[in-house]
């Protein structure tokens, strides 16, 4: 069990936006730490999609986009396509257990 | 173009030592933060640990006492050792880069990582 809680799935039509969720603690996200989010499409290495809450390497797509607030952060994507189908990950620092964590990681479908 | 390629035993005895090695090719070592990352089947990311440039470590307080990563600058590669391993060991590794962009450097940021190795401890 993850301190960085995500939904297990989530799912949208082609073109449309859905947003991902990172729920954490004042020991990780509420203490301020940077949060990064990957996809991993199955059977490959996960990719950086999000640095440092809302930055976007080169060559990741604006319809990727960060936030957080809080105890929580968010990813969204818009204009969904076919290729955006994979699990995303959450990833801060956790202060209690002094280690980098990643969340439990969500499954998008794209119907 | 920078690229990372992990080797090592895909089969390991319960008790035993798992090694694996990471080849860096594209860039060298120096300077930045390389980690290993590990995910068992099925399942979600795990930080293990990482080596800086010249050799200082950092690593999951869960797996501390058991882990060992070190670098050999000479050949441009660093290495894990995972000491009495059983079957919740048993997973994808991966090694991986931080990301560095505009002179900032993102130790947590992994941006380049390795195909990942499939390790499984059996006897």
């Amino acid at each position: 069990q993850s301190v960085l809680t995500q939904p297990p799935s989530v799912s949208g039509a082609p073109g449309q936006r859905v947003t991902i969720s990172c729920t954490g603690t004042g020991s990780n996200i509420g203490a301020g730490y940077d949060v990064y989010w990957y996809q991993q499409v199955l059977g490959t290495a996960p990719k950086l999609l999000i640095y440092a809450d809302a930055n976007r390497p080169s060559g990741v797509p604006d319809r990727f986009s960060g936030s957080k607030s809080g105890t929580s952060a968010s990813l969204a994507i818009s204009g969904l396509q076919a290729e955006d189908e994979a699990d995303y990950y959450c990833q801060s620092y956790d202060t209690s257990l002094s280690a980098w964590v990643f969340g439990g990681g969500t499954k998008l479908t794209v119907l | 173009q920078v690229q990372l390629q992990e080797s090592g035993p895909g089969l390991v005895k319960p008790s035993e030592t798992l090694s694996l090695t990471c080849t860096v090719s594209g860039h060298s070592i120096s300077p930045y933060y390389w980690s290993w990352i590990r995910q068992p089947p099925g399942k979600g990311l795990e930080w293990i640990g990482y080596i800086y440039d010249s050799g200082s470590t950092n690593y999951n307080p869960s797996l501390k006492s058991r882990v060992t990563i070190s670098v050999d600058t000479s050949k441009n590669q660093f290495s894990l050792k995972l000491s009495s391993v059983t079957a919740a060991d048993t997973a994808v590794y991966y090694c991986a880069r931080n990301y560095c962009n505009d002179g900032a450097c993102y130790p947590a940021a992994f941006d380049i990582w390795g195909q990942g190795t499939m390790v499984t401890v059996s006897s």
